[in-house]
């Protein structure tokens, strides 16, 4: 089973750039999640799903859009990079309380 | 707005020491409790899940605990072995047993 797909795994932006961050999962959740993990912060909700169609925001969704047009796939689009953003990010999809996390995306703007 | 704090950020520890990590939440109003392991350049694998109606719950080695009305959760290891060695984050389930708020994780090291 393939559980939760990210892609790529190791991205370098030019500020200003914009890019889309790919997660899938094949395990027919409801509930996904993009979250960022920086030195120091541990781990922060940026994004959710609760089903195709709907989605909300966590606690650090600026400059990060997302969209949930079919149960599997929940993409995290950059519309303008800022040496901000360099993080690791993690997509998650959860059924009821138990998590399942992708590799992350270790993702640099200069 | 919940905060989950780890204690310690580090340990080191010898081979086959038992051990126990700490957990702390400021809300006590949790849907669940999650433990992680991390090892470096992965992502979050779960190794047990309380829920709030539930005092701990055990796999092999692993023993979670907890303790809603002091807020904290504790893991505990038994006979730790080197492949244990790993960042351990703890997380709890806030406004929505999906939505996890994290702790910043404790790295632990077991010496061979």
């Amino acid at each position: 089973n393939a559980g939760v797909t990210q892609t790529p795994k190791f991205q370098v932006l030019k500020t200003g750039q914009s890019m889309t961050l790919q997660c899938a999962q094949d395990m027919n959740h409801e509930y996904m999640s993009w979250y960022r993990q920086d030195p120091g912060m541990g781990l922060r909700l940026i994004h959710y799903s609760v089903g195709a169609g709907i989605t909300d925001q966590g606690e650090v969704p600026n400059g990060y859009n997302v969209s949930r047009s079919t149960t599997e796939d929940f993409p995290l689009r950059l519309l303008s990079a800022a040496p901000s953003q360099t993080s690791v990010y993690f997509c998650a999809s959860s059924l009821g309380p138990k998590a399942f996390f992708g590799q992350g995306t270790r993702l640099t703007v200069v | 707005k919940q905060e989950v704090t780890q204690i310690p950020a580090a340990l080191s520890v010898p081979e086959g020491e038992n051990l126990v990590l700490n957990c702390s939440f400021t809300d006590s109003a949790i849907y669940n409790l999650q433990w992680f392991r991390q090892d470096p350049g992965k992502g979050l694998t779960s190794l047990l899940l309380i829920q709030s109606s539930q005092r701990e719950q055990t796999s092999g080695r692993l023993n979670a605990s907890l303790d809603k009305s002091s807020g904290r959760s504790t893991l505990y290891i038994a006979a730790s072995q080197p492949g244990d060695s790993a960042t351990y984050l703890c997380a709890a389930g806030a406004g929505g047993s999906e939505k996890l708020v994290f702790g910043k994780g404790t790295k632990l090291t077991v010496n061979p």
